[in-house]
């Protein structure tokens, strides 16, 4: 219940491409969905986030579409480039402890 | 950009030697977190606190102790070190309200 389950652990794609990285999750109390990118050597960092109350968001190049009946989020990478080279996870919590709660990260590789 | 730092970034220690990690952030957040993980891989709670004078045991059961003395300071110790305790260890905070979890860049130990 507690579970993210986060798909594919890694992923290739050209450069101008499009990247999606999928998650899943169980217990309906989440209602907090972020996503983290990590560049080697460092730790991560928030990258967009989303609530139960929007079905996407929208930030730049990059969107998180929300599907709370099918309880699965996703980032999308519109227009990938070779800096977006990272390892990328999603997480989840609810507004009683806030514990967050990892996906194992997908290492996307954008090739030039 | 996050206000927390972590010393030392890389340290080489042998075998049954006593170490202690050092994690300080200058935003004030009343929540402080450990991670651990191996380059690459799955984010993996070890310790947190919500205050002064309050830790908790994370979801990884870690030989590592912490204390909380300080809301700024969250140091992290390994009493006898062994080459398993190789790996990264990332300090993280967050405010009493907010989601949002900044993470530092990173401790690399290695022991042999």
């Amino acid at each position: 219940q507690q579970q993210v389950k986060q798909s594919p652990q890694s992923l290739i794609v050209q450069k101008g491409g499009i990247s999606i990285i999928n998650c899943a999750y169980e217990n309906t109390a989440f209602d907090y969905f972020p996503w983290y990118q990590q560049f080697p050597g460092k730790g991560p960092a928030l990258l967009i986030a989303i609530r139960p109350d929007v079905s996407e968001k929208k930030e730049g190049r990059f969107t998180i579409s929300f599907n709370k009946s099918a309880k699965q989020f996703s980032l999308h990478i519109m227009d990938s480039q070779p800096g977006d080279s990272a390892t990328y996870f999603c997480a989840a919590s609810n507004n009683r402890n806030y514990q967050l709660i990892w996906g194992a990260g997908t290492k996307l590789i954008i090739k030039p | 950009e996050a206000d927390i730092y972590q010393t030392p970034r890389y340290l080489v220690i042998g075998t049954g030697k006593k170490i202690t990690l050092e994690c300080s952030q200058t935003m004030g957040h009343d929540k402080m977190y450990w991670y651990q993980q191996d380059p690459g891989m799955e984010l993996h709670l070890i310790h947190y606190s919500y205050g002064v004078n309050s830790t908790e045991k994370g979801d990884l059961s870690s030989e590592s102790t912490v204390s909380r003395i300080r809301t700024e300071h969250f140091p992290l110790t390994l009493e006898s070190a062994r080459p398993s305790h190789t790996s990264q260890y990332l300090c993280a905070s967050s405010t009493g309200s907010g989601n949002t979890i900044y993470f530092g860049e990173g401790s690399w130990l290695t022991v042999v």
